[in-house]
């Protein structure tokens, strides 16, 4: 089945101690990125890769940082996550970073930092 | 600066009738793409239905129809035979295109539905 999984699905957490949120597809795509997903703000993109060992910055950056050493993964990571990171977050690909590729979601993994 | 307007924050219909759920766009690209996604109270995000800029037609999918009126820049979401299971957060998004393209989806802030039985 044609998916995009990520781990953990919940997670609560302490301000300070690293965590790592992995992001896997298995319908060979180039395109990965995150979102997190906060009330009134709606989703807004972390960062991007376009393909391996390609990524950028999205809008909300800072505090996160991603690596994409194979095609499949994306892992997003928290070095030090405080209480404003807590938010629902979603990892998406698409085959290509083009305007007519829909992305396809993960279903989401809520934080909680405390 | 690319943006998505849906109006609505809540709409209710009766089971079996069709809904309209409204969306703008502001964009100065010539190449986007428009997207719906439906988010179930489970929270994951599901891909509904797209349509491309520079598509005639107005894109169908089952029960979902895209009424895309370019001019007026509007990309409303029509669900035919609304059922129980379609109560849901819906929202509209906009991919970039080229040049500077980051491939980001550009999210609107969402309409609630609820289908009454």
């Amino acid at each position: 089945e044609a998916q995009v999984t990520q781990n953990p699905r919940y997670l609560i957490t302490v301000t300070g101690k690293k965590l790592t949120v992995t992001c896997s597809q298995n319908m060979n795509h180039e395109y990965m990125s995150w979102y997190r997903q906060d009330p009134g703000l709606g989703l807004r993109q972390i960062y991007y890769s376009m393909n391996v060992e390609v990524t950028d910055k999205g809008d909300v950056p800072e505090g996160y940082k991603v690596s994409r050493k194979e095609k499949r993964n994306f892992p997003l990571i928290l070095e030090s996550p405080s209480p404003n990171q807590t938010s629902l977050y979603f990892c998406a690909s698409s085959l290509f970073g083009g305007s007519s590729y829909e992305q396809y979601f993960g279903p989401g993994t809520r934080l909680t930092v405390t | 600066a690319q943006k998505i307007t849906q109006t609505q924050p809540g709409m209710f219909v009766q089971e079996k009738e069709a809904v309209t759920l409204d969306c703008t766009y502001d964009t100065s690209d010539q190449s986007y793409g428009l997207f719906w996604y439906k988010q179930p109270s489970s929270g994951e995000m599901i891909f509904l239905i797209y349509q491309g800029s520079y598509d005639e037609q107005n894109a169908t999918e089952g029960r979902y129809s895209l009424n895309f009126q370019k001019a007026r820049k509007s990309a409303n979401l029509v669900i035919s035979a609304s059922q129980l299971g379609d109560s849901a957060m819906y929202f509209c998004a906009m991919r970039e295109g080229v040049p500077g393209n980051t491939g980001k989806l550009i999210f609107g802030q969402g309409t609630t539905l609820q289908v009454k039985p």
